[in-house]
């Protein structure tokens, strides 16, 4: 059983397009994140929810949406997609509450293309 | 803003040899330091510091944190060629919202 699981794996599209990935983890945990990772292999975060709540959103363009239907679920909507947006974008869960609880578990990623 | 710096950002070495990756790090109201392994997919967990001095060790794979001097090793010894990969560093800091920073990795390459 795989913990957090994204969907789709790959997603190839063209611009101007609107697309939207999703995640779910089978942790119980009740923060998930979405990061981005550059082609020069560099993660960075992008949101975060606990327990249905935004909590972290770093300067991602509008047209990066999330949403939160459950703590176990975090989708990623993309409106008007752009070249700069290839990547692969990794999602994210942990259990909130002090350090040692903050290790963060990832899905296999999604690796967007955008034509 | 939190930084996170590694070196070297890439590293060759024969089947055997012994590897030190290094984190520093500068973050306001530090909390922990953690150690990832990507290879092809997603980032897998190693390791998690939060205290000075102590060591983590998990088979030929040890780590440790000097929170005075910010930093971190994670060493690899008699590697393997499965232990190719990209190994990221990324820090905690204060505040309520569990953000991770991350630094921008070291690829290591281990060669038969």
């Amino acid at each position: 059983d795989t913990a957090v699981s994204q969907t789709p794996k790959y997603l190839v599209t063209q611009m101007g397009n609107d697309k939207s990935i999703k995640c779910e983890q089978n942790l119980g945990h009740d923060t998930m994140y979405w990061y981005k990772q550059d082609s020069k292999k560099f993660l960075k975060i992008m949101f975060s929810y606990n327990n249905k709540e935004l909590i972290i959103n770093e300067t991602v363009p509008n047209r990066f949406s999330p949403k939160s239907p459950d703590k176990a679920h975090l989708n990623l909507h993309i409106n008007s997609l752009e070249l700069g947006d290839s990547a692969v974008y990794f999602c994210a869960s942990s259990q909130g509450g002090g350090a040692a609880k903050n290790i963060q578990y990832f899905g296999a990623g999604t690796r967007l293309s955008v034509l | 803003e939190d930084k996170v710096v590694q070196s070297p950002l890439s590293l060759v070495v024969h089947e055997g040899d012994t590897v030190t990756l290094n984190c520093s790090y500068e973050v306001t109201n530090f909390r922990s330091l953690l150690w990832y392994k990507q290879e092809k997919k997603a980032p897998t967990f190693l390791f998690m510091l939060t205290s000075s001095g102590i060591e983590k060790k998990s088979g030929r794979l040890s780590s440790i944190l000097d929170k005075k001097e910010l930093f971190s090793i994670l060493n690899i010894t008699a590697t393997q060629t499965g232990d190719s990969a990209i190994y990221l560093c990324a820090v905690r800091s204060g505040g309520s919202n569990y953000k991770l920073t991350f630094g921008k990795g070291t690829l290591l390459t281990v060669n038969p």
